[in-house]
């Protein structure tokens, strides 16, 4: 089975600062996406951003950037000029390709990110 | 991006009672929606995966008599609570596969209180 770690319960930053959030995940499975979801306190889950596994240019969403490390199982994303609206959980998740793309999505514990104005 | 709703956002019942939520994909068919727990300051945790016209896949340890899953239609799929008990208290949250796009959309949840 797929296990998605993040092994930091909290972290907190200045605005207009860079963070980086850490995800190490674990599987025998060569094709697979990973994600970085936002949970704010709605409980409306976003997708910030997601790799492929067969990709190996790190995926770039405005503000958003991910180190995926493939060898290492690692799959860290770092905020750019933080912003208060950033301040939320964030979810590293995995989903596997064994279903032709139709597997639900494996999530880390999360990270909450505190943004100090 | 594509919209998923959810309905109701909250429900209270009481206890022995069933509870049912609606999963809709508003402007797009999913042939696949995905049903997840949260626990409070927990992660969410995958539950099933609800199939269009054929049986959900329940993930180990979630009881499928308790609840029930059916995707009547490419747009909306439903999560029906049996017998409701305190422990079944929980945030639960569906989501519905874009198969054009390959993206998963989730619903804003259903905060279910049993008493």
């Amino acid at each position: 089975a797929q296990t998605v770690t993040q092994s930091q319960p909290e972290m907190s930053v200045q605005e207009a600062e860079t963070v980086t959030l850490s995800c190490t995940y674990d599987t025998s499975e060569s094709d697979y996406y990973l994600f970085w979801y936002k949970q704010p306190p709605s409980r409306q889950m976003i997708l910030v951003i997601r790799q492929e596994a067969y990709k190996q240019q790190n995926a770039t969403e405005n503000r958003f950037s991910v180190n995926f490390q493939k060898a290492a199982k690692s799959f860290s994303l770092k905020i750019s000029d933080s912003q208060l609206g950033d301040a939320a959980m964030y979810f590293c998740a995995y989903r596997g390709y064994s279903g032709g793309g139709a597997d639900g999505l494996t999530f880390g514990k999360g990270t909450h990110l505190i943004i100090q104005p | 991006g594509a919209v998923v709703s959810q309905h109701p956002s909250r429900v209270i019942c009481k206890s022995g009672t069933s509870v049912k939520i609606e999963c809709r994909s508003l402007d797009f068919q999913a042939t696949t929606m995905f049903w997840y727990r949260q626990f409070p300051k927990q992660s969410l945790m995958l539950m099933a995966t609800s199939n269009e016209g054929s049986k959900a896949t329940y993930e180990q340890g979630v009881e499928k008599d308790k609840f029930l899953i059916n995707h009547a239609s490419l747009t909306l799929s439903t999560l029906t609570v049996t017998s409701a008990h305190p422990e079944d208290s929980s945030f639960y949250i569906c989501s519905a596969r874009d198969s054009v796009t390959d993206t998963q959309y989730f619903g804003p949840g259903t905060r279910l209180t049993v008493l």
